[in-house]
């Protein structure tokens, strides 16, 4: 089945640095990636939709200038948290999807905790 | 945005009994889906529905998409102490996709 490899799984860094989470489709072309993010005990959030070659669409609320999202391949989607703050530590989540399984294949997550 | 409304919160049952759990929306989605999730873990799919009135089954799993196309059920037969986890009800139209808050079950063994 399809599959969606998300690295690192945990990352842990200090205020003001930048992050960046990747995510791989690794046996499908992931049109569309979804980025979410989830708080303990809550919900998926969405962030964004990014469409392969296109500029993402960000929620409301979602700062596009410090969650950048780049989609420059098929396989390949990327979110970084930039001048990360603890206030941004969360499990942040992606989902790839294609024709095939539009939106269906979810990463593993990675936990970030900013210190 | 769009949310869903999933009820219970949580849940704590014994081993061997049933589950229901429920999602309802102010808007229409064209599919909805079922998904667990551990902790630590990204959400996995448990049962897609494509069409109102659709109902589906996989495994102690079954689930249903209602008729007016703003609900959705999935009920557990005889759970095991596997089944704890987190479960998610989304709502997806075309390039949207919303998450319920969850239920959280609990299984005594």
């Amino acid at each position: 089945g399809a599959v969606v490899s998300q690295h690192p799984s945990w990352v842990i860094c200090k205020s003001g640095t930048s992050v960046k989470i990747e995510c791989r489709s690794l046996d499908f072309q992931a049109t569309t990636m979804f980025w979410y993010r989830q708080f303990p005990k809550q919900s998926l959030m969405l962030m964004a939709t990014s469409n392969e070659g296109s500029k993402a669409t960000y929620e409301q609320g979602v700062e596009k200038d410090k969650f950048l999202i780049n989609h420059a391949s098929l396989t390949l989607s990327t979110l970084t948290v930039t001048s990360a703050h603890p206030e941004d530590s969360s499990f942040y989540i992606c989902s790839g999807g294609s024709e095939l399984n539009y939106g269906y294949t979810f990463g593993s997550g990675t936990r970030l905790t900013v210190v | 945005g769009q949310q869903l409304n999933q009820s219970p919160q949580s849940m704590f049952i014994q081993e061997g009994e049933d589950v229901s759990m429920n999602c309802t929306s102010s808007s229409i989605f064209n599919t909805w889906l079922w998904y667990k999730q551990e902790p630590g873990e990204g959400p996995v799919l448990l049962i897609a529905l494509y069409k109102a009135g659709e109902l589906t089954s996989n495994g102690r799993l079954t689930a249903q998409f209602g008729i007016t196309r703003k609900d959705s059920f999935l009920n557990i037969s005889a759970s095991i102490p596997s089944d704890v986890g987190i479960y998610f009800c989304a709502g997806q139209d075309n390039n949207d996709m919303r998450f319920g808050a969850g239920t959280r079950l609990t299984v005594k063994p």
